[in-house]
């Protein structure tokens, strides 16, 4: 399967904070990124989708002025956590997809980073 | 509004022994379906996929039935191993191109 690094694997930052999570697809173009939150015990929960080159789109209930989503180039998306909260400790996760051939439908998503805003 | 669910929350199957885990959908629209493994503590792993035009596919020691009927989709284990413990998430694809994740299934293999 495609290869998704996410870096950092966990952070720990203080509140009010920002924090800036890179995504890299490192076999593949990804001409779509997801950015999913997930908390403990619970499923995946989509934050935003993004386009190389265009605006994210956010889900329902996601501030986009709080979770800033760049997506540059094809292998790299990059969610920042800006004034961060203890509320906002949580998993994310990112996916890549490509645009087509044997990767075109698939998600592969990367080994998730671990925030804990204290 | 559509959602993708799963009849058991948790399952303890003896090493050795098959699993079947189960995966209702609701949007008759959805094409493509996912099923991801997710150890603790990382991402999701794609385990194997089928498309709605396909009732049956076959891995490495998985199996994947897709019931279209009664919108049901179940993923099998043969030969269980510590291994698969894991939560098993299945996921459909639909017109907007996007995963639909149901909650999880936690599966427990026991020695």
């Amino acid at each position: 399967g495609a290869v998704v690094s996410q870096h950092p694997s966990r952070v720990i930052c203080k509140s009010g904070t920002s924090v800036k999570i890179e995504c890299r697809s490192l076999d593949f173009q990804a001409t779509t990124m997801f950015w999913y939150r997930q908390f403990p015990k619970q499923s995946l929960m989509l934050m935003a989708t993004s386009n190389e080159g265009s605006k994210a789109t956010y889900e329902q209930g996601v501030e986009k002025d709080k979770f800033l989503i760049n997506h540059a180039s094809l292998t790299l998306s990059t969610l920042t956590v800006t004034s961060a909260h203890p509320e906002d400790s949580s998993f994310y996760i990112c996916s890549a997809r490509g645009s087509s051939g044997g990767k075109g439908e698939t998600q592969y998503f990367g080994p998730g980073t671990r925030l804990l805003v204290l | 509004g559509e959602s993708v669910g799963l009849h058991l929350p948790t399952l303890s199957v003896q090493e050795g022994d098959n699993s079947i885990i189960n995966c209702a959908y609701s949007n008759s629209a959805s094409d493509y379906f996912i099923w991801y493994k997710q150890e603790s503590g990382k991402g999701p792993q794609f385990i194997i996929d089928i498309r709605s035009n396909m009732d049956k596919r076959q891995g490495q020691r998985v199996t994947v039935l897709l019931n279209k009927t009664v919108k049901h989709l179940s993923l099998q284990i043969a030969a269980t191993q510590p291994g698969d413990s894991a939560v098993y998430f299945c996921a459909d694809v639909g017109s907007a191109r996007q995963l639909t994740f149901g909650s999880g299934t936690q599966l427990t293999v026991l020695p």
